[in-house]
């Protein structure tokens, strides 16, 4: 079992809907968690970085971690065609330490 | 925000040669970086973690002579892709971790990534 499990898509979804993109993990120990968001050739741009439990929102975008369950969700609201790209969750245990990745969710945006 | 940059962004070169990549955090000082490999439709993988001033940690598989890590500054890491073969063709990601300050503190911004294709 990988540490880190995400659907990897693709999602399509018609503009201004609300997108809910999830992973789940295994490591107990993790407490950073990240989302990520990467265009076709192009690195990782982080959107939202968290701490431990809670939600945070930048945006259109709120970062939901629920530790107990071993979940986080990034929820983007008001879609646009522009969000059309792959999503990344990451995490890891020690903010020093390499990140560990889901496979990444493709989203289509259509106008 | 934090901004990091990789050179060259593309590469094309015949099987036997060396490529080296550079990446640079032009921003802040990274005493950690690290480099991904990220193949078509597929997440990224860990290849190593370099510290600056130290010898780079390879991922289990990973060959060290094969791919040299050297992290001479606090801004600046090379990969080396020596002797490659189309087998190596791939996306290459440099990532680089905050010391804290300048944007979030102690997370990892990337860099636009290098794509090497082996002919």
């Amino acid at each position: 079992q990988k540490e880190v499990e995400q659907d990897p898509g693709p999602l399509s979804v018609p503009e201004g809907a609300i997108v809910s993109l999830n992973c789940t993990y295994s490591n107990s120990a993790f407490q950073y968690f990240m989302w990520y968001r990467q265009y076709s050739r192009k690195g990782p741009e982080l959107l939202m970085y968290t701490y431990s439990s809670g939600n945070k929102e930048d945006g259109r975008f709120t970062a939901q971690v629920d530790k107990s369950s071993k979940y986080i969700s990034l929820f983007i609201r008001d879609s646009q065609p522009s969000d059309s790209a792959t999503y990344l969750c990451a995490m890891n245990s020690n903010s020093g330490y390499a990140l560990n990745f889901g496979k990444g969710t493709s989203l289509l945006v259509t106008p | 925000g934090a901004v990091v940059s990789q050179h060259p962004s593309r590469v094309i070169c015949k099987s036997g040669t060396s490529v080296k990549i550079e990446c640079r955090s032009l921003d802040f000082q990274a005493t950690t970086m690290f480099w991904y490999r990220q193949f078509p439709k597929q997440s990224l993988m860990l290849m190593a973690t370099s510290n600056e001033g130290s010898k780079a940690t390879y991922e289990q598989g990973v060959e060290k002579d094969k791919f040299l890590i050297n992290h001479a500054s606090l801004t600046l890491s090379t990969l080396t892709v020596t002797s490659a073969h189309p087998e190596d063709s791939s996306f290459y990601i440099c990532s680089a971790r905050t010391r804290g300050g300048l944007v979030v503190a102690d997370t990892q911004y990337f860099g636009p990534g290098t794509r090497l294709t082996v002919l």
